[in-house]
C-alpha cells in the first residue's frame, strides 16, 4: 500500500532562517512526488516535482526538495524563510494509476 | 487562461438539500478530480474523470455524484446534503495520470447546517 506521511504539522521559523519540511513515503514502485503550497483560503499552487529524472529538484520562490530512495524520503528546503512563504504546504505522492495520496500537511509560519 | 474555476465559492445548506458544484477548466485537459480538504486530513479523492462521458471512484465517493457532460467541465452533485459534508471543496485538472502536475481551482467552502 502506498502512503505519505508529513512529519510535522506545525514548523515555525524566523525569517531569514533556513526552512526545512519533512515528507516520508512508503511505495513498492518508483512513485512520482510533489509539494504544493496553499496560502490562506487559495487552491493549491506546485512549488515543485520529482518524475525520476535527477534527484535534487529546483521549484519556484527557492524551494528545492531531494528524493532519497533509500530512506523513501522527500524532504522540502528553503535556505532563507521570507514572511510570504507562512502557508500549508503538502506532500503528494502519485503513481502510474490514478493513485494519489496526498499528506495530511505542515502549517509553516515565519516570525519576523 | 482563466486556468480552473469553481462556482460557487461559498454555499450554506441545510441538511437534505441538494446541490451542484460546477468545475471549468481551459487547458484542454483530459482528467479531472474533485477533492474535499478536511482539517489535519490534507486532500482526499471524492471522484474523477480520465475525459468525456467517463468517471470514476475516489477514496470517498460515498454522498456524492459527479457528472462529464462536456470536456472542459465536471459536476460534483450532493443529493441530500449531511453535516460530515462540510468542507472545502476543490477541483483539479490535468493532462494525464501519474507525474502530472494537477492544477487547482480556489475552492468551495460548503456548510451544510
Amino acid at each position: 500500500a502506498q502512503s505519505v506521511t508529513q512529519l510535522d504539522s506545525h514548523v515555525s521559523v524566523s525569517e531569514g532562517t533556513p526552512v526545512l519540511l519533512r515528507c516520508n513515503y512508503s511505495s513498492s514502485y518508483s512513485p512520482s512526488l510533489f509539494w504544493y503550497v496553499q496560502h490562506p483560503n487559495k487552491g493549491l499552487q506546485l512549488l515543485l516535482k520529482y518524475t525520476s529524472a535527477a534527484t535534487l529538484v529546483k521549484g519556484i520562490n527557492g524551494f528545492e526538495a531531494e528524493f532519497k530512495k533509500s530512506e523513501t524520503s522527500f524532504h522540502l528546503t528553503k535556505p532563507s524563510a521570507h514572511m510570504s512563504d507562512a502557508a500549508e504546504y503538502f506532500c503528494v505522492v502519485s503513481f502510474d494509476n490514478n493513485d494519489m495520496r496526498f499528506g495530511a500537511g505542515t502549517r509553516l509560519t515565519v516570525k519576523p | 487562461n482563466a486556468g480552473v474555476t469553481q462556482t460557487p465559492k461559498f454555499r450554506v445548506l441545510k441538511t437534505g438539500q441538494s446541490m451542484t458544484l460546477l468545475c471549468a477548466q481551459d487547458m484542454n485537459h483530459e482528467y479531472m478530480y474533485w477533492y474535499r480538504q478536511d482539517p489535519g486530513m490534507g486532500l482526499r479523492l471524492i471522484h474523477y474523470s480520465v475525459g468525456e462521458g467517463t468517471t470514476a471512484k475516489g477514496e470517498v465517493p460515498d454522498g456524492y455524484n459527479v457528472s462529464r457532460l462536456k470536456k472542459q467541465n465536471f459536476l460534483l452533485g450532493l443529493e441530500s446534503a449531511a453535516p460530515s459534508q462540510t468542507s472545502v471543496y476543490f477541483c483539479a485538472s490535468s493532462l494525464g495520470l501519474g507525474g502530472n502536475t494537477q492544477y487547482f481551482g480556489p475552492g468551495t467552502r460548503l456548510t451544510v447546517l
